[in-house]
């Protein structure tokens, strides 16, 4: 069964600096998103991204954020830089059409910021 | 804004026991509802949703929810849980026009003993 991968799927960095979270959706899906869930907290929508360009975003995607699809595989979120408070699990989902509500969900990024 | 509330942060069950996991959302009409599984080093994967209809919705693996417009519930239930059951599992409420971005809960963990 085809299924969303993500690397890595732990991520150490130091506060201020950029870090890159990489995903490859299912190779049929067209519509792309990134959710966070600080540990204890709400998994928390980012990002939607559709026909290459952002569809959706929420509060939190600030412009320390950014997404592209660099290929016709991969998905990827940026944080530019990277603040104590960005540590939480990274997830990205994707889906064939929004209606259905068909997330499929990769196995997450933890990301921890010294 | 639409939220969700999953009063329970854990739940622990004997293997072969019912089970029920709570979810009370607020919404001003009738919204999207969704449980979704997170099984250890998984992504999320959707267990069912209700849209509209029957208020009874049957889902994957053994799971069924139901949907009470009066207590604005839609709680899980499975009739006898397995051990690879445990996990941690999140209700999710969409608006039912416009943004296709589910809002979810905070998760409960369930632990099934032996």
């Amino acid at each position: 069964e085809p299924e969303v991968t993500q690397t890595p799927s732990h991520q150490v960095t130091q506060m201020g600096q950029e870090v890159i979270l990489r995903c490859v959706p299912i190779s049929n899906h067209l519509y792309f998103y990134w959710y966070r869930q600080i540990l204890g907290q709400k998994v928390e929508f980012l990002v939607s991204f559709y026909n290459n360009e952002i569809s959706e975003k929420s509060e939190i995607f600030d412009d320390q954020f950014s997404v592209e699809r660099p290929d016709g595989s991969n998905f990827t979120l940026k944080i530019r830089s990277t603040k104590l408070e960005d540590s939480a699990m990274y997830f990205c989902a994707s889906s064939l059409d929004r209606q259905s509500y068909e997330q499929y969900f990769g196995p997450g990024t933890r990301l921890t910021v010294t | 804004a639409q939220s969700v509330t999953q009063p329970d942060i854990h739940i622990t069950v004997s293997e072969g026991a019912s089970l029920e996991l709570r979810c009370n959302y607020s919404y001003g009409a009738t919204p999207y509802l969704f449980w979704y599984v997170q099984s250890p080093g998984q992504g999320l994967q959707l267990l069912l949703k209700y849209f509209s209809g029957d208020t009874l919705v049957q889902g994957i693996k053994g799971f069924e929810a139901e949907f009470k417009r009066s207590q604005s519930s839609f709680n899980l239930r499975k009739p006898s849980v397995h051990w690879s059951d445990a996990a941690e599992y999140f209700c999710a409420v969409a608006p039912s026009g416009g943004s296709y971005i589910p809002t979810f809960g905070r998760g409960t963990s369930l632990i099934v003993h032996p």
